[in-house]
């Protein structure tokens, strides 16, 4: 069965310090992948999405990057981290049958003070 | 251009009861909804999803979904409402061609005692 794996659960980071975090995606071959944040408990923000090895695509200009290394592996950064940055960020997968649900993995509670 | 609306911050209902929990959507072409459910600090969680066929539509934990085309919407329902049930819920749509699912912006449901 397919399983995502989003690391780290909490993480506390300065002002100005970069930002990098992981989603791996284990038991499927070529998922769509997609990064959202979601502020206050509420609504999800699509950041990024990558249908493919090093092909991102990004709904909203700022302060973040993303990258796709290998066909499993997505992951979000930062160089330098905003007080607005914080929030739950959230990984998420597809099979790309447009039926298909969207998987999540656990979340990041990101706190930038 | 697909949305999705759901009309309720916040929807209460008493343990044993039966819950709703709205969504109307809209797109151009046939819709894929679903719904999804948050607990606190957790990924959203996959409930159920319409593709075609029968209107109504049955899921984990006992919910269920009444798809209607005339009126556009996509209802959450469960006979029995549980204190455990007690989370943030999430209805979603994606049209053929679109690699992105769009999210309503949540409906917080509060079951008590």
């Amino acid at each position: 069965s397919q399983t995502i794996h989003q690391w780290p659960a909490t993480l506390v980071q300065p002002v100005g310090s970069p930002l990098s975090l992981e989603c791996t995606v284990e038991g499927t071959s070529n998922p769509n992948l997609y990064w959202y944040r979601q502020a206050a408990g509420r609504g999800l923000q699509l950041l990024f999405y990558s249908v493919g090895i090093g092909q991102i695509s990004s709904e909203v200009p700022q302060n973040l990057s993303a990258s796709r290394p290998q066909d499993r592996q997505f992951i979000l950064s930062s160089k330098k981290l905003l007080l607005s940055d914080s929030g739950f960020y959230l990984c998420a997968w597809y099979s790309g049958t447009e039926s298909s649900p969207l998987h999540f993995g656990n979340g990041t509670r990101l706190t930038v003070t | 251009a697909q949305s999705v609306a759901q009309p309720e911050d916040q929807v209460n209902v008493a343990e044993g009861n039966p819950l709703t929990v709205k969504c109307t959507y809209s797109v151009s072409g046939n819709p894929y909804l679903f719904w999804y459910v948050q607990y606190p600090n957790r990924g959203l969680q996959f409930l159920l999803k319409y593709i075609t066929g029968d209107n109504l539509v049955k899921g984990s934990y006992g919910f269920e979904a009444e798809f209607n085309k005339s009126q556009t919407s996509f209802h959450l329902k469960k006979p029995s409402a549980l204190v455990s049930d007690s989370a943030l819920y999430f209805c979603a749509v994606r049209t053929a061609g679109f690699q992105k699912l769009v999210f309503g912006t949540g409906t917080r449901l509060l079951v008590s005692p």
